[in-house]
């Protein structure tokens, strides 16, 4: 089993859609969690950290289910400037010592 | 706003030569990340660096590589001798403590090695 797993995808959507990426992790140890987003050929760039209690930041809202090991990011209203590759991100050994990315799943957002 | 940064942009060679890439972080970081992506593949973590050492390394992360903070802001990866599957684009991150989460990512050097 993968350490980080996404849908790789691509998902298209139309503007104005909510949709939902999955992500599932195999270390039970794995103690922080984080969505990032990756425009074409940039570096990742933190888009929200992920909390057992759930959390929200605009039209994004991030949940975590450490029993069944499953973190989801749900976007509401997607933009056209949405439209990037959503990277799963969890990190063990102390928090910040290593970290692991998923491969991502491409959204593509259509007018 | 702050900003890791990452020299050179791109970076071709032979293979069996040796490359230095490097990143300044952002000044007062102090937990600092190599990473590498294969085109159309996943982010790959391939080092932590926290107090002058390393802290965690990945299968990756062989006897070909080493890195080095030879001053107080440039972080450095050497690949001692390129191979053809060593192409990819290197990320170079950093994180302020550990009470902080977001890793600042740097633009990334384009490894091609021929």
């Amino acid at each position: 089993r993968k350490e980080v797993e996404q849908d790789p995808g691509p998902f298209n959507v139309p503007e104005g859609a909510t949709v939902a990426f999955n992500c599932t992790y195999s270390n039970s140890a794995s103690q922080s969690f984080f969505w990032y987003r990756q425009d074409c050929r940039k570096e990742p760039k933190l888009l929200m950290s992920v909390y057992s209690s759930g959390n929200e930041d605009g039209r994004f809202t991030a949940q975590l289910n450490r029993a069944s090991q499953y973190i989801s990011l749900l976007i509401r209203d997607s933009k056209l400037s949405d439209s990037a590759t959503y990277l799963c991100v969890v990190t063990h050994s102390g928090g910040y010592q290593k970290v692991t990315f998923g491969i991502g799943t491409k959204l593509q957002v259509i007018p | 706003e702050p900003e890791v940064t990452q020299t050179p942009s791109h970076q071709v060679t032979q293979m069996g030569q040796e490359v230095i890439l490097r990143c300044v972080p952002i000044s007062n970081h102090l937990y600092f990340y190599w990473y590498r992506q294969i085109l159309g593949q996943k982010v790959e973590f391939l080092v932590s660096f926290y107090n002058n050492e390393i802290s965690e390394k990945s299968e990756i992360f062989d006897d070909q590589f080493s890195v080095e903070r030879p001053d107080g802001s440039n972080f450095t990866l050497k690949i001692r001798s390129t191979k053809l599957e060593d192409s990819a684009m290197y990320f170079c991150a950093s994180i302020e403590d550990r009470s902080n989460n977001e890793q600042f990512f740097g633009p990334g050097t384009r490894l091609t090695v021929l």
